[in-house]
């Protein structure tokens, strides 16, 4: 069974650009969720989707943007880039999000994001 | 207002030793604890998880232990190898009003090195 999929690995873009990233779940699975994570602050939630439909929301500004598609592949979206932007962002999937709380998500490997 | 905190940012024990690692908790909504653990350049990986109504789960050398009168919680690894060496980040959730799974609130993390 494939693994939870993110593209790209590494991303470098200028400060004002925007960036799309990209998450394909496990196949079965419906809900995504993405995660950025810092040295400083940890893993911060961003938004959970399930079929399609945006759930849960972090406190992250409106710059950070995502959705679903019928296939529960993801995107996310983050315009007018800035330098505390640069972090590794984690996609995460699961069957249900109740099937998550107790065998937890699974997790990409990431996209490494450096804003210059 | 960090809910979940890992006072500890790293630990070293030997090998075949305990290793302990510590979490604390201020939401007292939150009814299901997970433990994940990072390596570099990699995704987090589910370990355990435990919930609310109970005090002990074990999982071959993982246990975790919930305190909820103290709102603490610890993962005990037992004996403690060198391939454990990672990021281990403690995590918490909650079912809303709506009876389905919340986001996942995590820790900023400790870094366990096991020395040979």
């Amino acid at each position: 069974k494939a693994g939870v999929t993110q593209t790209p690995r590494y991303l470098i873009k200028t400060r004002g650009q925007q960036v799309t990233l990209s998450c394909s779940p496990i196949s079965g699975h419906r809900s995504v969720s993405w995660y950025q994570q810092t040295p400083g602050q940890g893993l911060q939630f961003l938004f959970e989707y399930f079929s399609e439909t945006q759930r849960n929301k972090g406190n992250f500004p409106g710059r950070f943007s995502g959705r679903q598609f019928s296939n529960s592949r993801s995107e996310m979206n983050v315009s007018t880039l800035e330098l505390g932007d640069s972090a590794l962002y984690l996609c995460a999937s699961s069957s249900t999000s109740g099937t998550a709380r107790i065998y937890g998500y699974t997790f990409g490997s990431g996209t490494r994001l450096t804003v210059v | 207002d960090q809910q979940v905190k890992q006072n500890s940012p790293s630990l070293s024990v030997q090998e075949g030793r305990i290793s302990i690692l510590n979490c604390d908790y201020t939401n007292s909504m939150f009814d299901y604890f997970l433990w994940y653990k990072k390596y570099p350049a990699e995704g987090p990986t589910f370990l355990i998880s435990i919930s609310s109504i109970k005090d002990k789960n074990e999982d071959g050398r993982f246990t975790v232990f919930l305190n909820k009168s103290a709102k603490h919680l610890s993962l005990h690894i037992v004996p403690s190898q060198p391939g454990d060496s990672a990021v281990y980040f403690c995590a918490a959730s909650r079912t809303n009003s709506g009876g389905s799974n919340y986001k996942l609130t995590f820790g900023k993390g400790t870094l366990l090195t096991v020395n040979p």
